[in-house]
């Protein structure tokens, strides 16, 4: 399994863009970039998935080099419900997955 | 669409007992997932369950047990009880092999465990 390394803590203020970046130098070939977001007691909640350069959606984008072995999530214009912990996790397509959650990064965002 | 859903929302028991913890899958998906998260740190995947059959386990004990119905809800079983057993219990839902990439965990708002 890849195991991802991130910021533990991040500080942000309202409107700024937030970036996170994760290192997942053992990245294998078949493996995947996902990240999710949780607030305080609740479950987390999907975020973005990607294999290489960038993904968008409505909430992020991800942005993925031609190695692999780094990703960067990022979130435009961040707001005070942004905060919350953001984990990474690298794991393989298919059924047989076990996804590992590190102790993601805390985001704060200030007013 | 129901998401998914877990109960108890809060149980306290004592060092040696039992507790069973329920989850009900979102509506479509057939894996069901477990994961224990202590204070601070992230979810700890326990293990899962595809159709009914454990699909892969983490670094628990046999202690935790688990069981898949037909329905493809399922249940969380902890024996002997441990102080250190107190955390938030996670459930997750998903469809593994729906399009590319890993199938999207869905999880649940959690069931908070104190063993005193």
């Amino acid at each position: 399994l890849a195991k991802t390394t991130q910021p533990i803590s991040m500080d942000s203020y309202e409107g700024q863009e937030v970036n996170i970046t994760c290192s997942h130098n053992n990245i294998a070939t078949n493996d995947y970039i996902t990240w999710y977001q949780q607030f305080p007691s609740q479950g987390p909640r999907f975020i973005i998935q990607g294999y290489k350069t960038k993904v968008t959606n409505e909430v992020a984008s991800l942005f993925i080099p031609a190695d692999r072995k780094s990703s960067t999530l990022s979130l435009p214009r961040v707001s005070l419900s942004d905060t919350a912990v953001y984990y990474c996790l690298v794991g393989l397509s298919g059924g047989s997955y076990i996804p590992t959650f590190g102790r993601g990064t805390s985001l704060i965002v200030h007013p | 669409e129901t998401g998914v859903t877990q109960s108890p929302t809060h149980l306290i028991k004592t060092r040696g007992q039992q507790v069973t913890l329920r989850c009900s899958s979102q509506s479509g998906h057939n894996t069901v997932s477990w994961y224990q998260q202590a204070l601070g740190q992230g979810p700890q995947f326990i293990f899962q369950y595809y159709r009914e059959e454990e699909n892969g386990r983490g670094n628990f004990p046999p202690r935790f047990s688990g069981l898949q119905f037909p329905n493809y809800s399922s249940e969380l079983n902890v024996n002997a009880l441990e102080l250190d057993d107190s955390a938030l219990y996670l459930c997750a839902s998903s469809f593994p092999g729906q399009g590319q990439g890993i199938a999207t965990q869905y999880f649940g708002p959690g069931t908070r465990l104190t063993v005193l």
